[in-house]
């Protein structure tokens, strides 16, 4: 079936470091690729996703390439803020599935320090 | 626009007694909608997904049940709870549509059972 295994961390890093969460797939055909961001508290929000190999989704600073010969998503920042400590989650959907269920990863825990 | 509402917010129950939380989806029609939920602050466990108005699948053998009476309606229940049930509850939605479209969640139930 469907995986996704993404670094767990925890990552803490100061504000302004480079941002890289690792995200590799496992899956059949040609899923679509997410990732989601969830504050403290929240539910997760959609943060970028791409839909086909070497697209890029970007949004708020962190960009992702959907890169079909790795089956990676690696989520990166150039320069984080406080404000980015949150959990996130790398997911995918499988055309494949009559639900169009997500798979998801364990998330990975950010904490940025000041 | 649309939004997703989940209620309560938060809700603490002794052990034996019965849970239901309810999740409404508002600006849409007939989405495909799912119960997660997350424990220990991280990973999400699909609990429940449904394509339609009476149509539940379950992901886990446990002791909640869900139920769609309208569609645009998704209700988690349990008549005992026990503590194994303490976790945030996170409802969502999406449209049938494209497999590339997202998935949009809810703020989360925090439910804690004594």
């Amino acid at each position: 079936g469907d995986s996704v295994t993404q670094m767990e961390g925890p990552v803490t890093l100061s504000e302004e470091a480079f941002l890289t969460i690792n995200c590799t797939y496992t899956a059949t055909g040609y899923p679509s690729l997410f990732w989601y961001v969830q504050y403290p508290g929240e539910g997760l929000q959609l943060l970028l996703k791409a839909t086909k190999a070497d697209d890029k989704g970007s949004n708020k600073g962190f960009e992702a390439t959907y890169r079909k010969e790795t089956t990676s998503f690696h989520l990166e920042k150039g320069s984080v803020q406080v404000s980015d400590s949150a959990v996130y989650f790398c997911a995918l959907i499988n055309s494949g599935g009559s639900n169009y269920k997500l798979t998801f990863g364990k998330g990975t825990l950010l904490t940025v320090n000041p | 626009s649309q939004t997703i509402h989940q209620w309560p917010a938060t809700l603490v129950q002794p052990v034996g007694s019965p849970l239901s939380l309810e999740c409404t989806v508002e600006g849409t029609s007939n989405p495909n909608l799912y119960w997660y939920r997350q424990a220990a602050g991280r990973g999400l466990q699909l609990l429940f997904y449904s394509v339609g108005i009476g149509q539940i699948s379950s992901e886990v053998p446990q002791n909640l049940s869900a139920s769609r009476p309208q569609d645009r309606q998704f209700i988690l229940s349990s008549k005992k709870l026990l503590l194994s049930d303490s976790g945030f509850y996170l409802c969502a939605w999406r449209a049938m549509g494209r497999v590339e479209d997202e998935q949009y969640f809810g703020p989360g139930t925090r439910l804690t059972v004594t």
